[in-house]
């Protein structure tokens, strides 16, 4: 159980295109979703939570009209990075609230030439 | 500000070599701690939630403890399938975790 899924796993797009990355919850309901960023050889940085229905709350330095999040059901929470440049490549991971833990796609690797 | 801080940051260790990693943290309205395995590339695989001081928690050679300011991941007689990067992340409340820089190990045969 807790399965949670990504797609695409892989994306490579180029400056200034838009990209949508989707994360499902297959096995359970999330009321609440997170999406994470990663460098190489560093840990998971927060970049905003949604929940279900309502707006998402981005951490400091996040810019909410460049990572575009929606959280439209209580399986499924997009993350569309608009206007995408080659510092916007970087390893996502989304995380869904399956009661008191949260479980981890597997995640999406942007490359952006 | 919350911090969590994990060491080492790398450790190897021969096959059936028995070890710890650590994870420090100061942060605020502490509600459990939570244990990660991440393989390269991957996303994290959850593996323990810790609630309280004195708590442990056992899956396979993997026994995780905690205190009131640390936990400790105690890998016993390790495999070289049991190499990856491990992350705490101390849980404060509306499942927001806040996660360590995470400790690679590398086990050889």
């Amino acid at each position: 159980g807790a399965v949670v899924s990504q797609h695409p796993s892989w994306v490579i797009c180029k400056s200034g295109t838009s990209v949508k990355i989707e994360c499902r919850s297959l096995d359970f309901q999330a009321t609440t979703m997170f999406w994470y960023r990663q460098f190489p050889k560093q840990s998971l940085m927060l970049m905003a939570t949604s929940n279900e229905g309502s707006k998402a709350t981005y951490e400091q330095g996040v810019e909410k009209d460049k990572f575009l999040i929606n959280h439209a059901s209580l399986t499924l929470s997009t993350l569309t990075v608009t206007s995408a440049h080659p510092e916007d490549s970087s390893f996502y991971i989304c995380g869904a609230g399956g009661g008191e833990t949260q479980y981890f796609g597997p995640g999406t690797r942007l490359l952006v030439l | 500000e919350d911090q969590v801080t994990q060491s080492p940051e790398a450790l190897r260790l021969q096959e059936g070599e028995s070890s710890s990693l650590n994870c420090s943290y100061t942060v605020s309205g502490l509600r459990g701690l939570f244990w990660y395995r991440q393989d390269p590339g991957k996303g994290p695989e959850f593996l323990f939630t810790l609630y309280s001081a004195g708590e442990e928690k056992e899956k396979e050679r993997l026994k995780a403890t905690l205190t009131k300011k640390e936990s400790f991941l105690h890998i016993t007689a390790p495999k070289p399938e049991d190499s990856a990067t491990y992350l705490c992340a101390p849980w404060t409340g509306f499942q927001k975790l806040v996660f360590g820089t995470g400790t690679r190990l590398l086990v050889s045969p």
